[in-house]
């Protein structure tokens, strides 16, 4: 099946430090890739939507300046938290989709990012 | 608009027993309909899924949904319980294939 890899699995630094994020396809070229953020016991909230080659597009309330997305080819998208407070603590997680209305999206095994 | 609702945020079934997984949908094109599981601190890994064809359909570990267009549902069962299967499990729902919808999550819990 296809393989999505995502780096850093944990991460702990102080606040104002930036942070990032970087989700790969192994198997195949990823159209798009979608970031979520994940709140302990809590549904997947969708972020940014990040197509190769233009500019992500983010979810209402989602800091543009503050989730930098890059997606520079079809198989990796970076996600940058810049100066991380405390409140940025979550567990993020990406995915990838071939861009097929009928194929599901391939998520990483997510990032836990803890902000002292 | 698309939607999907999970009902239920927990559920608990004892190792053995049928486990049985409500989501319904709302959608006014024929969906594509998913369902994911989450384990403690790891991403979501796809069971099924459903787009077009046999409306029961057979996933990983066991489980299996049925698509049903009459009940707007596609729950999730699986005839015994197993201790690894406790996990969150989420329903989704894809129409163009660019938006997904995820539910709230279930949470099953498996005793032993």
């Amino acid at each position: 099946g296809a393989v999505v890899s995502q780096h850093p699995s944990r991460v702990i630094c102080k606040s104002g430090t930036s942070v990032k994020i970087e989700c790969r396809s192994l198997d195949f070229q990823a159209t798009t890739m979608f970031w979520y953020r994940q709140f302990p016991k809590q549904s997947l909230m969708l972020m940014a939507t990040s197509n190769e080659g233009s500019k992500a597009t983010y979810e209402q309330g989602v800091e543009k300046d503050k989730f930098l997305i890059n997606h520079a080819s079809l198989t990796l998208s970076t996600l940058t938290v810049t100066s991380a407070h405390p409140e940025d603590s979550s567990f993020y997680i990406c995915s990838a989709f071939l861009g097929q209305g009928n194929q599901p999206q391939h998520f990483g095994d997510g990032t836990r990012l803890s902000i002292l | 608009a698309q939607s999907v609702t999970q009902l239920g945020s927990h559920v608990s079934v004892s190792e053995g027993a049928l486990v049985l997984l409500r989501c319904n949908y709302s959608s006014s094109v024929p969906p594509y309909l998913f369902w994911y599981v989450q384990y403690p601190n790891q991403g979501l890994q796809l069971l099924l899924k459903y787009t077009t064809g046999a409306t029961l359909v057979k996933g990983i570990n066991g489980f299996e949904a049925e698509f049903k267009k009459s009940e707007t549902s596609f729950h999730l069962t699986k005839p015994s319980a197993h201790m690894s299967d406790a996990a969150e499990y989420f329903c989704a729902v894809s129409i163009t294939g660019n938006q997904f919808y995820f539910g709230t999550g279930t949470s099953l819990t498996v005793i032993p």
